[in-house]
Order: C-alpha cells, then structure tokens, then sequence
C-alpha cells in the first residue's frame, strides 16, 4: 500500500525559532501533497496545496511567509514553521496523493506534534 | 457559512451492535464524501469515498449512505468490535480536486 512519512513525530522547540517539517511518500510518486493542522479535538484545517515544482497555494488566513511549503520532488516536500510561537503549537499532518483527480486516495502521514514553548 | 458538522463528539456502543455516525452539511455541494478513521495520535486513514450520484456504499463491516435533499450521510459499522474504537472522520470534496474539508469527527469507542 501507499505509505506516507513525516519527520520528526514530535518537536518541541523555543519561541522564536524555526520548525521544518519533512514529508515523503515512501512507493509513490505524489502528484499533490497538502498540509493540514489539527487542534485537540477539532476537524484537520488544510493550510496548504502544493503541486511539485510550483509554489503552494494556501488556504485564506494562513500566512504565506510564516509556513513555508517546499515541493522540490514528487517524493518529498517540507513545511517550515518560521519564527514559531506557543500558538503555532498543533498537530501537523501532511497527505499525499498519486494522481490529480479528487477521486485519487489520499493517503495521510502519521503526522508532527510541534509544541512551541 | 460551510458546515460541516458531525452528530455527536463521542458514541459509546456494546461490542456486536451496529454503530451509525452521521455527518451533516449546509451551504456545501460536494461532489464526493469521504469517511476516515483517526486514531489517537495518527493521521487519517481513508476508509471509503461516496459520490453525488451514489446512494449507497459497502466495504466489508462498512455501510455509508449519501443523501444530497437531506445532506447527510451516514456510515455503519455492523457487529461492532473493541478494535473499532477510533475517531471517525467524514470529509466533503466539491470535486475541483484541492478542496476537500473535514468534520471534527466523532470518537467511536466500542465496549466488550
């Protein structure tokens, strides 16, 4: 089956510092990746679409140069958290998705628990 | 507004029984919905996808209906089991392939 990475699981870092966050599709080529966070006990919010080799298209409030998405190849693409903040503490969870249709299976990662003290 | 919304947070069932999960919308038209199950900690894993055009949809233990007057849909687990104890997820896509949104989910938890 599909298999989806992330790395690191968890993080925990300083205020004011920066978070990369690795996503890879382990046995397939991933047309579209996206990147969603999700609260305790809340609906995963999709922050982000990116298509290998073009820039992310986000989602309406998220900011562009605070999460910065990289989608350098069909098997890896990253999500930056820059100059991270206690609020920026969430579940991140990336997916990925062999084709271009909404019918193609996504298939999600494990996801990163960022907690930002 | 969109809404997704999810009958309840939490559902408690005896094992054996028939669980049913609704997910309800307004001011949506989607083309497809999408159930998953999420477990503590973990990412989403796709469990079945419905369209607009299909009423009904099995998977094994798994039921889904969609209903587009009603905007809902429903999803079964027959002869319930403790391992079926997850979240559950539904997800609405209108179909321009980047626009798929979730519902908070419902926390199934399935007593021996």
């Amino acid at each position: 089956g599909a298999v989806v990475s992330q790395h690191p699981s968890r993080v925990i870092c300083k205020s004011g510092t920066s978070v990369k966050i690795e996503c890879r599709s382990l046995d397939f080529q991933a047309t579209t990746m996206f990147w969603y966070r999700q609260f305790p006990k809340q609906s995963l919010m999709l922050m982000a679409t990116s298509n290998e080799g073009s820039k992310a298209t986000y989602e309406q409030g998220v900011e562009k140069d605070k999460f910065l998405i990289n989608h350098a190849s069909l098997t890896l693409s990253t999500l930056t958290v820059t100059s991270a903040h206690p609020e920026d503490s969430s579940f991140y969870i990336c997916s990925a998705r062999k084709g271009t249709s909404s019918t193609d299976t996504q298939y999600f990662g494990p996801g990163t628990r960022l907690t930002v003290l | 507004s969109q809404k997704i919304e999810q009958n309840s947070e939490a559902l408690n069932i005896q094992e054996g029984k028939t669980a049913t999960l609704t997910c309800n919308y307004t001011n949506y038209s989607p083309a497809y919905l999408q159930w998953y199950r999420q477990d503590p900690g973990r990412g989403p894993v796709f469990l079945l996808l419905i369209r607009e055009n299909e009423k009904e949809k099995r998977k094994e233990r798994l039921k889904v209906t969609f209903d587009t007057t009603l905007k809902q849909s429903l999803f079964h687990i027959t002869a319930s089991q403790p391992a079926d104890s997850a979240t559950y997820l539904c997800a609405l896509d209108r179909g321009n392939n980047n626009d798929m949104r979730f519902g908070a989910g419902t926390r199934l938890t399935v007593k021996p």
